[in-house]
């Protein structure tokens, strides 16, 4: 069955220090992948997605992503956390043989940051 | 705010009861989606439209649930008989096209006491 793991549900870091959250996804076929940021209480906030163009791709607010086609995953990276980026991330998935493109999402990580 | 608009959004009910929910897409966004979000979990697909017809349901949508987008424009998703694991956090989301980004609403929190 397709999936999507997030390693890790809660990562602290300290402002300034780098964010590393990590997604990795069990597929056969090519996938299509995203990161959602969700603040308290609000809907989804899409940071960024890889579509099958550069595997490196870059979102808002200062985060990456490296789609690694090797190891399955695609994980989310900021050089220098700010405490406005505390929130719960989801990487989801959905793939190319999947007319209806619903997303799979992962269990989700919840990033604190520490002044 | 990504256009995408729910309401209401919070719904308080007690078990037994039928609540409806709304979802106003984004214009011209074919694709539509409800989710639905557990306390510490993230979101699981529900049902999916394009345009007008319901093209996919998901098995955690059982017999109590129902969806609608008459006219392929808002969608309602009803629940009958609400059960207190009903109580969850519901997302809209809309896409314009396969491998694009879907825009999420606020969500409509329901609590089934």
């Amino acid at each position: 069955a397709q999936s999507v793991t997030q390693l890790g549900s809660h990562v602290s870091v300290s402002e300034g220090a780098l964010v590393l959250l990590r997604c990795n996804y069990s597929s056969s076929v090519p996938p299509y992948l995203f990161w959602y940021v969700q603040y308290p209480n609000q809907g989804l906030q899409l940071l960024l997605k890889y579509t099958s163009a550069a595997t490196l791709v870059k979102g808002i607010n200062g985060f990456e992503a490296e789609f690694k086609k090797s190891e399955t995953s695609f994980h989310l990276t900021k050089p220098s956390a700010h405490m406005s980026d505390a929130a719960e991330y989801f990487c989801a998935v959905t793939w190319n043989n999947n007319a209806g493109n619903m997303l799979t999402f992962g269990g989700g990580t919840r990033l604190m940051v520490k002044p | 705010d990504t256009g995408v608009s729910q309401d209401p959004r919070h719904k308080i009910t007690k078990r037994g009861q039928n609540v409806t929910f709304r979802c106003d897409p984004i214009s011209e966004h074919n694709r539509l989606y409800w989710y639905r979000q557990t306390l510490g979990q993230g979101p699981e697909f529900l049902t999916y439209f394009q345009n007008e017809a319901q093209l996919e349901k998901s098995r955690l949508l059982s017999d109590r649930f129902s969806a609608e987008r008459p006219k392929g424009s808002f969608s309602t998703l009803e629940i009958q008989r609400t059960e207190q694991g009903d109580s969850a956090m519901y997302l809209c989301a809309n896409s314009l096209d396969r491998g694009n980004e879907q825009f999420f609403g606020p969500g409509t929190r329901l609590t089934v006491l």
